[in-house]
């Protein structure tokens, strides 16, 4: 079984600039999370999605959002690019009925200039 | 607010030696407490959990015991090798309230041949 894959793996950007990123789930997994990893730290939480619903929001401003689609994939949107959203943006997926552990994906690595 | 502290990197040791990390977290009630591996250029891989108090988490000869009364969560392995080197997290979640995982800020571990 395919694992939470997340695409792009890596790209760069010009402050101001949109991103999107995207992430497929586990297959049968309902629930997805967001997280940022700056370097050299651990990840910080940034959305939960379930049953396409947003269930929980980290300390993000609003230029970060997401959605979740039928089919359970997930994007993440930034918008206006900072220097600081640099950083490597980690998919979870997990069978929220079970609640047992998340699934991360291999990551997005972004980079602003 | 719930945290998670875990001691500061990088740790270095040499093959076969005996490894401890420690992790202490801030948290009311009964959160699940984890252990999370991040290979270099990858995402992160669950390595253990624990659900409740008293439970030990074993994986890949990882070792780690839920301590409620001190708060804590170490992470042993009696014999490291080589192929252990990489970045180990320290994290908690309520597993059956939400999906989000508090994270600590990591340990990187270098093992010497």
């Amino acid at each position: 079984d395919a694992g939470v894959t997340q695409s792009p793996t890596h790209l760069i950007k010009t402050r101001g600039q949109q991103v999107t990123l995207r992430c497929s789930p586990i297959s049968g997994h309902k629930s997805v999370s967001w997280y940022q990893q700056v370097l050299g730290q651990g990840p910080q939480f940034i959305f939960q999605y379930y049953e396409k619903e947003e269930r929980g929001r980290g300390n993000f401003p609003d230029r970060f959002s997401a959605r979740q689609f039928p089919n359970y994939s997930s994007e993440l949107n930034v918008n206006a690019l900072l220097l600081g959203d640099s950083a490597l943006y980690l998919c979870a997926s997990s069978n929220a009925d079970s609640h047992i552990e998340a699934f991360f994906g291999q990551g997005t690595r972004l980079t602003v200039v | 607010g719930n945290s998670v502290t875990q001691m500061e990197g990088p740790v270095t040791l040499s093959e076969e030696a005996f490894l401890t990390i420690n992790c202490t977290y801030t948290a009311t009630g009964y959160p699940s407490l984890f252990w999370y591996v991040q290979y270099p250029g990858e995402g992160l891989q669950l390595l253990l959990k624990a659900t409740k108090a008293d439970d030990k988490g074993s994986n890949k000869g990882f070792e780690a015991t839920y301590r409620k009364e001190t708060t804590s969560f170490h992470l042993e392995k009696g014999s490291v090798q080589v192929s252990d080197s990489a970045v180990y997290f320290c994290a908690l979640s309520y597993m059956n309230r939400d999906d989000k995982i508090i994270f600590g800020k990591g340990t990187r571990l270098h093992i010497l041949p």
